[in-house]
């Protein structure tokens, strides 16, 4: 089964300071791999998802990652955090022949002004 | 159109009632998940639907959980006998086919489930 692992529960940095949020998944085959975001109260919104098509993919909100299969990681980053990145995050993987999301227990990003 | 659309938003029930959860999905999807989300923990698959199909109920933690979907649209989680573990906020999915790159999942805002 696949499966996520995201280092670090919680993540304080600074306004305008970079945001490294990290992810490694366990395949033995290419997977999809998605991150989300999760505002208090709210239900998970898709920041990104890995295509295979580039390895660094774009998200919403000035969020990137990078699909490495040598380090079987996809770590969320972005180079100035705001004060309104404030949120849990999590990382997902899923077989490209599974219907099912399995997800990482989640990164709970504060930013200090 | 709209998001995906829970209610309630908050349940609080007494240990041993049973509650139901409803959930409409965007319209026109025709996956639909269930996830739990306890506090300090990540996403835990409860079931899902698909179409016509039968549903996937592997992740339903006992026979006290069930679920249906009427007409491919609602669907409803419904706990019996609600147990104080049974905390939790469910959070429901839904994607226009079965999940792959091109259909993620489009989540609601979950009903908080307090079990006194």
């Amino acid at each position: 089964a696949q499966s996520v692992t995201q280092l670090g529960s919680h993540v304080s940095v600074s306004e305008g300071a970079l945001v490294l949020l990290r992810c490694n998944y366990s395949s033995s085959v290419p997977p999809y791999l998605f991150w989300y975001v999760q505002y208090p109260n709210q239900g998970l919104q898709l920041l990104l998802k890995y295509t295979s098509a580039a390895t660094l993919v774009k998200g919403i909100n000035g969020f990137e990652a990078e699909f490495k299969k040598s380090e079987t990681s996809f770590h969320l980053t972005k180079p100035s955090a705001h004060m309104s990145d404030a949120a849990e995050y999590f990382c997902a993987v899923s077989g490209l022949n599974d219907y099912k999301l399995s997800f990482g227990a989640g990164t709970t990003v504060t930013v200090r002004a | 159109g709209a998001g995906v659309s829970q209610s309630p938003s908050n349940k609080v029930t007494e240990k041993g009632k049973d509650v139901e959860l409803r959930c409409d999905p965007i319209s026109g999807h025709t996956a639909l998940y269930w996830y739990r989300q306890s506090l300090g923990q990540g996403l835990e698959f409860l079931i899902y639907f698909q179409g016509n199909s039968a549903p996937d109920k592997s992740g339903l933690p006992s026979d006290r959980f069930s679920a249906e979907r009427t007409g491919g649209s609602v669907s409803t989680l419904t706990i019996q006998r609600t147990q104080q573990e049974d905390s939790a906020v469910y959070l429901c999915a839904s994607s226009l086919r079965a999940l792959n790159v091109d259909s993620p999942l489009h989540f609601g805002n979950g009903t908080r489930l307090t079990v006194t």
